[in-house]
C-alpha cells in the first residue's frame, strides 16, 4: 500500500541552526501539507503546497519556514533558524483528489530545539 | 473562522464496552469532517469521513460516525472496543471549497482501554 515517509524521525539540534525535514509523498498525489503537533497540544495546519507553489499558510508559517519540491518527489520543510518552541512533531500529508478528499500522513518527525 | 471542540481530554472504556467520543464543529458553510486516530508513535490514519449524503457513516476497524447539523456534531462511536483501539483519537474539519487550506484539528482524546 502507497503510503508517506518522512525523515529524520528525530533530529535534535540547537537552537539558531537551520533543519530540513523531508517527506516523500505517495506518487500520483497533488497537494502536499506540513502540519506540527507541539506535545500535549493539537494537530495545526502549516501549509499546503499545489502545482508547486504554496496554496495557504497559516500564521505559525512565518518567514523562518520554506518548503520546496525540489525533484518531483521529496517535499521539503526548512526552517532556517530554530527556536525552542519549534519543537514539535512535524506531520507530511498528501492527497490526490482536489486536495479536500483523504490526506495521507506520514509517521512524523520530532523536531528538538535545545 | 472554522474550529473544532472535543470536550473530552481522556476517556476510560472497559475493554468489550461501547465508545462514544464527542466531536463539535464550528463551521459557515457545510463542513467536511474526518475522524483520524493516533496510535503511539504513528502517525494518523482515517477512520471514516462524511462530505455529504448518509449522515451515518462507517469506516474502518468498526467505527462509525454521525452528522448531526442540528447540534454541530461529528461523534465517532463504537459498539465494542479492543485493547487495541487505545490511541489518540482526532476529529477534523475541512473546507468544502477546496483542499488548499487543509484541515483543522480538535486537540484530541486519549482513549484508554482498560482489560
Amino acid at each position: 500500500e502507497p503510503e508517506v515517509t518522512q525523515t529524520p524521525s528525530h533530529q535534535v539540534t540547537q537552537m539558531g541552526q537551520e533543519v530540513i525535514l523531508r517527506c516523500v509523498p505517495i506518487s500520483n498525489h497533488l497537494y502536499f501539507y506540513w502540519y506540527r503537533q507541539i506535545l500535549g497540544q493539537k494537530v495545526e495546519f502549516l501549509v499546503s503546497f499545489y502545482n508547486n507553489e504554496i496554496s495557504e499558510k497559516s500564521e505559525i508559517f512565518d518567514d523562518q519556514f520554506s518548503v520546496e519540491r525540489p525533484d518531483g518527489s521529496n517535499f521539503t520543510l526548512k526552517i532556517r533558524s530554530t527556536k525552542l518552541e519549534d519543537s514539535a512533531m512535524y506531520f507530511c500529508a498528501s492527497s490526490g483528489i482536489g486536495g479536500i478528499g483523504e490526506l495521507f500522513f506520514g509517521e512524523g518527525s520530532r523536531l528538538t530545539v535545545l | 473562522a472554522q474550529s473544532v471542540t472535543q470536550p473530552d481530554i481522556h476517556i476510560t472504556v472497559s475493554e468489550g464496552a461501547s465508545l462514544e467520543l464527542r466531536c463539535n464543529y464550528s463551521y459557515g458553510a457545510t463542513p467536511y469532517l474526518f475522524w483520524y486516530v493516533q496510535s503511539p508513535g504513528q502517525g494518523l490514519q482515517l477512520l471514516l469521513k462524511y462530505f455529504s449524503g448518509d449522515t451515518l457513516v462507517q469506516g474502518i476497524k468498526g467505527f462509525e460516525a454521525e452528522f448531526k447539523r442540528s447540534q454541530s456534531s461529528f461523534n465517532l462511536r463504537k459498539p465494542s472496543v479492543h485493547w487495541s483501539d487505545a490511541a489518540e483519537y482526532f476529529c477534523a474539519v475541512g473546507d468544502s471549497g477546496g483542499g488548499a487550506d487543509g484541515l483543522t484539528f480538535g486537540k484530541g482524546t486519549h482513549l484508554i482501554i482498560q482489560p
